[in-house]
Formats: C-alpha cells, structure tokens, sequence
C-alpha cells in the first residue's frame, strides 16, 4: 500500500495568515491526489483534485501543486471557516489511502 | 444538485451485522463509482473499496475483505454496505462518496457496537 506522510500534523496559524499542508507518498502518484476538508461535525468537503485542480464552489484562496511523491496545499489568507481538518488522499493505486490529517487551529 | 443521502446511526450488539444505504440522486446513477470510506473516532479516513454501480465490478481494499461487501441496485439508485460479525473495532463513521475524485461525499452514518 502506498502511505501518505502529511505534515504537520498540527498548525496554529492567525487569520490573513498563508499556510501550506504538505503530503509526500511512500512512491510516485502521478499527481492522482485528492484534498478534504473536515469540520468537528464530520462534513466532509472536497477541496482539490488531481493535485491543483479545485472543486466546483470552493474559494480560489485554496490551491494545490506538486508531482511525484511530494505534494501541498496552500491556504493563501486564512479565513474563520477555514480552521478544520484536512486530509490528503492518493487514487493512483488500490487501495486509495489518506494522510493522517492536518489540524489547523487559530492561534 | 449531486446529493448522496446515507442511512441514520446504527446500534448493533458485537456479532452481528448491519446495512447502511447511499442513496444517490442529481445526476445518472451508474455513470460513477461509489466508494465508501470508515472513520473511527478521532481517527483519519481508511478506504474500503468502490463498486461500479454499472457493472456490478467491486474493488475492496485487503484489509476489508471478509468484513464489508458492497451492493448497489440500480432501480433505486442506493449503494450499500453490509459489515458482517460486529466487534467494537468497527464502531466508526462510515461514507460513501462519488468517483474517485470524490467530489460529492453523503453525510456519514455513525455505526456503534455494544451490547
């Protein structure tokens, strides 16, 4: 299985402020990955897909790049809504498999 | 609009078996796969496995074989997932989502097993 390291695993950031969520695969992915986020009630919102393409409604702050192993996303001014969870996930190979989650909290 | 509409909280006792139900609608059923996701508490994501509501063709991930098995039916557009002989370890939150992309995700159902 190909794992996903997601750092870090906790960020305390300020609002306006730009962050980036980093992910790196245990091999190469192809740029087949997938970015969520999650809030405390469990929604689950897709943010980007297939590295750096973004989801139908989501804010253009959000954005993705990468190739390889070694993948981001970045928040460019955080907003209120926008501390949560966030998970990376991997579709290049079965089984699909997710990072461990980044915790974004307003520092 | 895509929408993905899972089944209520499930209270099962250890040992038995439960079925939760996706029910898709906003756009053509078996254009997709669906895929379903498990969450324990406090926990990240695990992936079971997808099904091809087209052709019945299923992909489970190793480590659920044995303990999900997907079905869908095509004349009510409803994916589903059965987890059979119940422990405590698969006490989670349970998703399914659309395609690999995972653009559309339904709003989970909590299973809980205790006796």
């Amino acid at each position: 299985d190909i794992q996903m390291t997601q750092t870090p695993s906790s960020m305390p950031a300020s609002l306006g402020e730009r962050v980036t969520i980093s992910c790196r695969a245990s091999q190469g992915i192809s740029n087949y990955l997938n970015w969520y986020q999650q809030k405390p009630n469990g929604t689950i919102t897709p943010l980007i897909y297939y590295t750096s393409n973004l989801q139908s409604g989501v804010p253009s702050r959000f954005s993705g790049s990468g190739s390889g192993t070694d993948y981001s996303l970045t928040i460019s001014s955080l907003e209120p809504e926008d501390f949560a969870m966030y998970y990376c996930q991997q579709y290049d190979s079965s089984p699909n498999t997710f990072g461990a989650g980044t915790k974004l909290e307003l520092k | 609009q895509v929408n993905l509409l899972q089944s209520r909280a499930a209270l099962v006792k250890p040992g038995a078996s439960v079925k939760l139900s996706c029910k898709a609608s906003g756009y053509t059923f078996t254009d997709y796969y669906i895929h379903w996701v498990k969450q324990s508490h406090g926990k990240s994501l695990e992936w079971i496995g997808n099904i091809n509501p087209n052709s019945g063709y299923i992909n489970y991930n190793e480590k659920f074989k044995g303990k999900a098995t997907l079905t869908v039916d095509k004349s009510t557009n409803t994916a589903y997932v059965e987890l059979s002989r119940l422990t405590s370890e698969d006490s989670a939150t349970y998703y399914c989502t659309r395609g690999s992309t995972g653009a559309y995700w339904g709003q989970g159902t909590l299973v809980t097993v205790s006796s």
